[in-house]
This record gives C-alpha cells, sequence and structure tokens, in this order.
C-alpha cells in the first residue's frame, strides 16, 4: 500500500497570508490527524477527524483549522499567518483511530512564514 | 492529562555497543505507548508499541522497549548499534480512556551512533 502522502511539501508565505495544506491517508483508513512540529514546542496534537468529522482538537488558536472529506483525505487551512507558525506540519493516518492502533506519519509539509 | 518526559536530549554510543533511550509517562489510566524515529526531513516512522500483554515489546530494525508499569517507564533498546540507527527518537502515550486518537509526545532524543 502507498504511505501517507501530504502536499505540497514545502511552502513559503508571509504573515497574514492563509495557507491550506493537503493529506491523503493510507487506503483504507478513515483517522486522519495532524500535528505540528517545531523545535520549541516539539511535536503537538493539532486534530483528528474520521468520517468527516473533527473528533479531538488540541489547544491551538481558532486560525487552525481543518476538515476531511468523503475519501478520507483532511485538508489543513491557517489563516492570518504568523511568524510562530512556521513549522513542520505532520499527518497521521490509521484505520479507525481506535484502541492501540499505529499512527503511520507522511513526510510532512514544512511552512516558512517570513 | 497525559504526559510524557524523555530526559535525554542527546545519547552517544559507539557501533556495536547496546543502546538506551529512556522515556517515563503520565496518564489518569492505563497507557498504550509508541516509539518513533525521524531521520532528517523526513516524516515519524514507527518502532513498535506496549499494548497489553508481555512486558517487552519487540520491532523493527531489532529495538524493543520494555514497559515497566511501577516505574512508569518505556525505555527504547538495542542489544547492538549501527551508525545508521542515528536519528531523533520520539516517545509517545495515548491514554485508554481517552476517545480519539490524540498522541502525546516527549521532546525528542537524538540518538549519535559513532563508527
Amino acid at each position: 500500500k502507498a504511505g501517507v502522502t501530504q502536499t505540497p511539501r514545502y511552502l513559503i508565505k508571509t504573515r497574514g497570508q492563509q495557507v491550506t495544506l493537503s493529506c491523503s491517508p493510507i487506503s483504507g483508513h478513515r483517522s486522519v490527524s495532524w500535528y505540528q512540529q517545531t523545535p520549541g514546542q516539539g511535536l503537538q496534537f493539532l486534530f483528528e477527524y474520521f468520517s468527516e468529522t473533527q473528533r479531538n482538537k488540541g489547544n491551538f488558536p481558532g486560525r487552525f483549522s481543518g476538515r476531511q472529506f468523503s475519501n478520507s483525505r483532511s485538508e489543513m487551512n491557517v489563516s492570518t499567518l504568523e511568524l510562530g507558525d512556521s513549522a513542520l506540519y505532520l499527518c497521521a493516518s490509521s484505520y479507525l483511530g481506535q484502541r492501540g492502533e499505529t499512527q503511520y506519519f507522511g513526510p510532512g509539509t514544512r511552512l516558512l512564514v517570513l | 492529562a497525559q504526559s510524557v518526559a524523555q530526559p535525554e536530549d542527546q545519547v552517544n554510543v559507539a557501533e556495536g555497543n547496546p543502546l538506551t533511550v529512556k522515556c517515563t509517562y503520565s496518564v489518569s489510566g492505563n497507557p498504550y505507548l509508541f516509539w518513533y524515529v525521524q531521520y532528517p526531513n523526513r516524516g515519524l516512522q514507527f518502532l513498535l508499541k506496549y499494548i497489553t500483554g508481555d512486558n517487552l515489546v519487540k520491532g523493527s530494525y531489532g529495538f524493543e522497549a520494555e514497559f515497566n508499569k511501577s516505574q512508569t517507564s518505556f525505555h527504547l533498546k538495542k542489544p547492538s548499534a549501527l551508525v545508521s540507527d542515528s536519528a531523533l527518537y520520539f516517545c509517545a502515550v495515548r491514554d485508554r480512556g481517552n476517545a480519539g486518537n490524540m498522541l502525546t509526545f516527549g521532546g525528542g532524543t537524538r540518538l549519535m551512533v559513532k563508527p
């Protein structure tokens, strides 16, 4: 099976702009989670989607949003970008997001905000 | 709330020697525990997990980890390190009692294996 894919891999934006990142989960996986990785804060959970519904949300401002489509593909959007939003954004998928299922991560999208 | 601590920012080991990367956790209930590895400019690769049962878990690339409930630890080990094991290692926990699929990660430990 193909792994989790994320597009684009690299992105440069300026403050105040918005950005949309895309994630395609492993075929058959219905749970998609997003994480932000920065040198200062480490890996932090953003949100999880299952069957087009947000099931969990981390402690991020409302500028961070996401959605999931009927084919389980997911997008996350960051509006009014700030310099501190520069990070590696990782998407992970699992079958149902239940019990001890393993989450499989994509290669990430590296966002640089200037 | 759940949390994970990786007390060492970096671990240095000579090739061929055993390695240990430490992880302690805190959850309100019983945990699911995971180890991931990250190579430069890559995402996280799954190594192994503890769900239930045997406290010694074997994973990919010769890695193993031991779940110790009394010490709330889940240390990653390998009997003989390779230079190619040099990478960033993350321990993660999920509380069984929580709905959804949120993982809480430790800060990461950089493993340097020298020839």
